[in-house]
C-alpha cells in the first residue's frame, strides 16, 4: 500500500528558470490538492483536482503557478521564471472523496518537495 | 475569512509531563476540525479529528474535544514521550483545509 509520492524531493533552480514537481496520489483516489509550506508556517491552499478537473485554484499566487492532473492520477505542479519568493516545500495531498458539502474527508500527505530559488 | 490560530512554539518539556497546545478557529458554517502531526524527515500526519461539536477526537494518547461556545480544540496528552517531539498543526475544513501556524514540541528525557 504506497502512500502518497513526489518528486524530486528537493529542488533548486536558478532564478527564471521553470520547475516542475509531480505528485503520484494514492491509487484510486478521485481528489487531489497542492499546498505551499514556507519556513516555519502552516501549509497554504494552492489548488484542488477532482479527477481530471481543477475545480479550484484561488490559492495559485500568480499566473506563473500552473497545475494539471491530465488523467486524473498524477498531477504536476509548474512554476514559471522561479523567484526568490517561490522557495518554499510543496505538499501534495491525495483523498478518497471528493468535497462541495463533505467535510469529515481524510487527505493523506506526501513528503513534499523542498525547492530553493536562488 | 477561516482562520486557525495556535500557540506558537517551541513547547519544550520534560518526559512524563502534560502536554496542552491550544487552537482557536475563526469560521463560518459547521468545519471540521483536525490535529496533524510532522515527526522530523517525515510528511504531515493525521492524528485526531472531530466533526462536529462535543466531538472529542483521540490517537495514541492525544485528545482535543470541539467545544463550538469557544471555538476552541485544544490538543492534550498527558504524559509526553520523547518520540512526541515534532511539529503539531491544527486545521479546520469547510471547503478547503485551513492550518495554523505549527507548534514545535520537544520532550527531554
Amino acid at each position: 500500500g504506497a502512500g502518497v509520492s513526489q518528486s524530486p524531493r528537493y529542488k533548486v533552480a536558478k532564478r527564471g528558470q521553470d520547475v516542475a514537481l509531480r505528485c503520484d496520489p494514492i491509487s484510486g483516489h478521485v481528489s487531489l490538492f497542492w499546498y505551499q509550506q514556507a519556513l516555519g508556517q502552516g501549509p497554504e491552499f494552492l489548488t484542488y483536482f477532482q479527477n481530471e478537473a481543477q475545480l479550484d485554484k484561488s490559492g495559485l499566487p500568480s499566473d506563473r503557478f500552473f497545475a494539471e492532473r491530465p488523467e486524473g492520477s498524477v498531477s504536476t505542479l509548474k512554476i514559471q521564471r522561479t523567484q526568490q519568493e517561490d522557495s518554499a516545500v510543496y505538499l501534495c495531498a491525495s483523498s478518497l472523496v471528493g468535497t462541495g458539502g463533505s467535510n469529515s474527508y481524510e487527505q493523506y500527505f506526501g513528503p513534499g518537495t523542498r525547492l530553493t530559488v536562488t | 475569512g477561516d482562520s486557525v490560530t495556535q500557540m506558537e512554539g517551541p513547547v519544550t518539556l520534560s518526559e512524563e509531563a502534560f502536554l496542552t497546545i491550544n487552537c482557536t478557529y475563526t469560521a463560518t458554517g459547521y468545519p471540521s476540525l483536525f490535529w496533524y502531526v510532522q515527526y522530523p524527515g517525515e510528511g504531515l500526519q493525521l492524528l485526531l479529528k472531530a466533526t462536529k461539536a462535543d466531538d472529542k477526537g483521540s490517537n495514541k494518547g492525544f485528545e482535543a474535544t470541539y467545544r463550538k461556545e469557544t471555538t476552541s480544540f485544544h490538543l492534550e496528552k498527558g504524559s509526553v514521550q520523547v518520540s512526541d517531539s515534532a511539529v503539531y498543526f491544527c486545521a479546520l475544513i469547510t471547503d478547503k483545509l485551513i492550518f495554523g501556524t505549527g507548534t514545535r514540541l520537544q520532550v527531554f528525557p
